[in-house]
């Protein structure tokens, strides 16, 4: 049972681009979660989703960010016309449920030149 | 104020130290989670608690709900243990956001 995957391990991306960013979680994990780690700053949550269904995105910034978990395939979370300020570290988690142990992936450190 | 609030910040100890991390919480939870973070690597959960005592290899985690406060040790210490340790905690339903709500984490580094 692989882990949770994440790809790219790494991403540049010049200003403007965009950036997707992969998430694959465990088998039989149904539950999502992304969240950023900005250079010298703690883990911020962004959003959990469930298969086809965003539950919460409060700490997902208004624009520009967005994220999905389709019925078949990895969460994606799209970065449109990515800013320095994106440069940061993006985990995903995945868990069989609520309230159950969640495991992360190995990260994608994303650099905005 | 954070609601999670890690100490110390920094540790650095000498191999075969018994090392202790404490976190403490400001808001009612349903579970904390213990983390562990290599620089520039994945992040691994060490445990994760809703009460008592847990007990893996050379790591212990207890945690008191009515102080709001956990800690994590970890006996006969080694190089390898060097690493950032980062307390996180699950609201309890409608108390915040569904995902974890993380401490700034504690850098320990031990010394051959």
């Amino acid at each position: 049972n692989a882990g949770v995957m994440q790809n790219p391990r790494h991403l540049v991306r010049r200003r403007g681009q965009e950036a997707r960013l992969r998430c694959s979680p465990m088998k039989g994990h149904s539950h999502v979660y992304w969240y950023r780690q900005l250079p010298e700053e703690g883990l911020k949550f962004m959003v959990y989703l469930q298969k086809e269904n965003i539950i919460d995105e409060s700490g997902m910034p208004k624009e520009r960010f967005s994220a999905e978990f389709p019925k078949e395939g990895p969460s994606i979370l799209r970065i449109q016309q990515v800013v320095r300020g994106d440069s940061a570290a993006y985990f995903c988690a995945s868990s069989p449920g609520t309230d159950r142990e969640a495991f992360f992936g190995q990260g994608t450190r994303l650099t905005v030149v | 104020k954070n609601e999670v609030e890690q100490s110390p910040q920094n540790l650095t100890a000498q191999e075969g130290e018994f090392i202790t991390i404490n976190c403490s919480y400001s808001v009612g939870i349903s579970a904390l989670h213990w983390l562990q973070q290599h620089p520039g690597g994945g992040i691994v959960s060490l445990f994760m608690l809703s009460s008592g005592k847990k007990k893996h290899g050379r790591l212990i985690a207890t945690i008191n709900i009515q102080e709001k406060h956990s800690s994590l040790h970890i006996t006969a210490s080694h190089p390898r243990d060097s690493a950032v340790y980062i307390c996180a905690v699950r609201l309890l339903p409608g108390g915040g956001a569904d995902g974890l709500t993380f401490g700034k984490g504690t850098h320990l580094i031990i010394q051959p």
